[in-house]
């Protein structure tokens, strides 16, 4: 199935340091959702998206909807080991397939 | 809430054996879903359930495969025969709405020697 694009697909942080994954569509989402898989573990939800432009934040975890509802960002500030693990969005429409996702490593 | 329970958790089989995988989702969630997760392919799913039907199946790789929700506490993903490129994680996941988050189940890893 049609599956949105998700940048980059491995992201090595630095302790610290802040990052952002991207995930990107070509077609209008009516909403979007995030999910986090430690390694070994299994997708957890993390957040929906759905109004335009709108932007929402969970301790250093802020998400965002781009104004035209085609793309998403998940920015993470002063990364911790806890951060590691594989981030997806997914387009919230059982049609469409979760993205690749965003693999994190954090160096201490 | 115990969550989406799925058994088993580790499964090793010889190629040709019938595998079920069963899974029981959240009471009072009327959406279920079954997911299969390689290096290769990702995050794919498979079938949707919506109040025990099953409303998209074309994810379901060939034949050999099926799915079935016989109540809303309870459903199989069967493999039959099983083979080696079936091996991967599956994953059942369940919602109370399809547009709003899904909960996972841990998973049944599957190993088809």
């Amino acid at each position: 199935g049609q599956q949105v694009m998700q940048i980059p697909q491995y992201q090595h942080v630095q302790e610290g340091e802040d990052f952002t994954t991207y995930c990107n569509s070509s077609t209008t989402l009516s909403n979007i959702q995030w999910y986090k898989q430690r390694p070994g573990g299994h997708p957890v939800f993390l957040i929906q998206l759905v109004k335009s432009g709108e932007v929402k934040k969970q301790k250093r975890l802020t998400f965002q909807f781009g104004e035209a509802k085609k793309n998403s960002s998940l920015h993470i500030t002063a990364t911790q080991t806890t951060d590691v693990g594989t981030y997806f969005c997914e387009p919230n429409d059982y049609k469409l397939s979760f993205g690749a996702g965003t693999t994190v490593t954090v160096r201490a | 809430d115990a969550g989406v329970i799925q058994s088993p958790r580790h499964e090793v089989t010889e190629m040709g054996q019938e595998v079920t995988l069963r899974c029981k989702p959240i009471s009072g969630h009327n959406s279920l879903f079954w997911y299969r997760q390689t290096m290769m392919r990702g995050l794919e799913l498979l079938i949707y359930f919506n109040n025990n039907v099953p409303i998209d199946d074309s994810g379901m790789p060939e034949d050999r495969f099926s799915a079935k929700m016989p109540n809303a506490s309870f459903s199989t993903l069967k493999i039959q025969p099983s083979e080696p490129r079936d091996s991967a994680v599956y994953f059942c996941a369940s919602s109370s709405r399809t547009d709003y988050g899904y909960t996972f189940g841990s998973g049944t890893r599957l190993t088809v020697v």
